[in-house]
């Protein structure tokens, strides 16, 4: 059964900063993996995808890697700023499932100015 | 210009009533998904559609019926509603190809469904 993980569940820095958010998962056997932000009382909004064939994608500021053989990708925010406050949600998605995407727990980020 | 949107935003009823809540997509995509978001922001596929046929049936109470009239709505039924349903229900969709959903799915705005 695949779960994943997000680590850690909440995280505070200042504006400026660098910072890494870390999510695993237990099945290698996946289809895509997403990151997606959510800001309180608001839907997801999609910020990267990865097919399990790529080994990172980048937007903007963003970057995110994915490592399947260890079940691990990283969403790299570079040069942090107050907008960026929300939870980060990472979520894969498995082969022969219909594309339903498993979930983490999400990052909670505050970037304090 | 909303790509997914829900109605309604917010729903506030009783035990026991019977609710639906409305999912429309202007993308042009052949999948639909619901998602449950509980308390403690867990996030749950519960239904999938692709071109109006039912492909993933989460272990859901079947007082949840899902129904979609055609591939740009998929409306969710609940019957006879506990305590346990309050959470944000969402809808997303995106383009399926060859048998798998390739691309990014969107998501709609949620509906917090309150059950007093």
């Amino acid at each position: 059964k695949q779960e994943v993980t997000q680590i850690p569940a909440a995280l505070s820095v200042p504006e400026g900063e660098n910072l890494v958010l870390n999510c695993s998962f237990t099945d290698s056997a996946i289809y895509n993996l997403q990151w997606f932000r959510q800001d309180p009382g608001k839907g997801l909004t999609s910020l990267l995808l990865i097919q399990s064939s790529q080994r990172e994608q980048t937007s903007g500021r963003l970057n995110a890697s994915l490592d399947k053989s260890s079940g691990r990708s990283t969403l790299y925010i570079a040069a942090s700023q107050p907008g960026d406050s929300a939870t980060y949600l990472c979520a894969v998605s498995i082969y022969n499932q219909g594309g339903k995407l498993i979930f983490g727990q999400g990052t909670e980020l505050s970037v304090k100015p | 210009d909303t790509a997914v949107s829900q109605t309604p935003k917010y729903l506030v009823t009783q035990m026991g009533n019977d609710k639906s809540i409305k999912c429309e997509q202007n993308l042009g995509h052949d999948t639909m998904y619901w998602y449950k978001q509980d308390s403690k922001k867990f996030l749950k596929i519960m239904f999938s559609y692709n071109n109006k046929e039912l492909i993933i049936n989460e272990t859901v109470p079947n007082r949840f019926s899902p129904k979609s009239p055609d591939k740009a709505h998929l409306n969710l039924h609940i019957n006879s509603l506990e305590l346990g349903d309050s959470a944000v229900y969402f809808c997303a969709s995106s383009r399926r190809s060859g048998g798998v959903s390739t691309d990014t799915q969107y998501f709609g705005p949620g509906t917090r469904l309150t059950v007093l």
